[in-house]
């Protein structure tokens, strides 16, 4: 079947860094995505890995090693505008995006 | 204004009642998608579209149906709701091209059926 996993909850402070992580199985691989979603608003695209490594966005950067099924989600001087729901997706063979359930983020000051 | 628009935003419903969700979007995209969004889950995709003459039922399209007016409309239907098809949905779009898992979401239809 397919799957991803990521953590339910994870609280940071405000001006730290966070790693929220994510494996998933899916039928096929055709690119791993983020996306942020604000409590009560729409998703809105961070990012897109297809091949291994390190893709860097100013203070969010993405991760992936497609050997081993993982990718994470980095954000660097965390403000308190990041606390929202974190939603990795692996888009399958069929070229369908294939969702987690979110991290929710919370900063504390 | 926003590029993807949905109507309505909020609907309380009776089970039994005929339903529809209205997506519209000016990001000329050929692509359009409805999803439902559950605490606790990942976003479902109901049905999607690829142009005018093509429509795909998703991993849960039962009990939804869909219509695609025009390159730019995407309605989703509940025939007959019920309580379990309380959610939050969303239309989305993406452009076709080899980033297709870029989606661009309306901001959302809440929809409660008691």
């Amino acid at each position: 079947g397919q799957n991803i996993d990521q953590p339910t909850e994870m609280t940071a402070t405000e001006g730290a860094i966070v790693q929220i992580n994510c494996t998933y199985q899916t039928s096929g691989f055709n690119g791993l995505f983020w996306y942020q979603q604000h409590a009560g608003e729409a998703p809105t695209f961070l990012s897109y890995n297809v091949l291994d490594g390190l893709e860097e966005k100013g203070r969010f950067s993405s991760f992936l090693s497609r050997s081993k099924g993982y990718s994470y989600l980095l954000l660097k001087e965390l403000q308190m505008k990041d606390s929202a729901s974190y939603l990795c997706a692996s888009m399958d063979s069929n070229y369908q995006l294939i969702w987690g359930a979110g991290t929710k983020l919370i900063i504390k000051p | 204004d926003a590029d993807v628009t949905q109507t309505p935003r909020n609907r309380i419903t009776k089970t039994g009642k005929r339903i529809m969700l209205e997506c519209s979007q000016t990001k000329g995209h050929d692509r359009m998608y409805w999803y439902r969004q559950d605490p606790g889950l990942g976003l479902q995709l109901i049905y999607y579209s690829f142009d005018v003459k093509d429509i795909n039922k998703g991993e849960i399209s039962d009990g939804y149906s869909v219509s695609r007016q025009a390159q730019a409309k995407f309605s989703l239907s509940l025939e007959s709701a019920i309580p379990n098809q309380t959610a939050l949905y969303f239309c989305a779009t993406s452009s076709g091209s080899e980033h297709t898992g870029e989606l661009f979401f309306g901001e959302g239809s809440r929809l409660t059926v008691l």
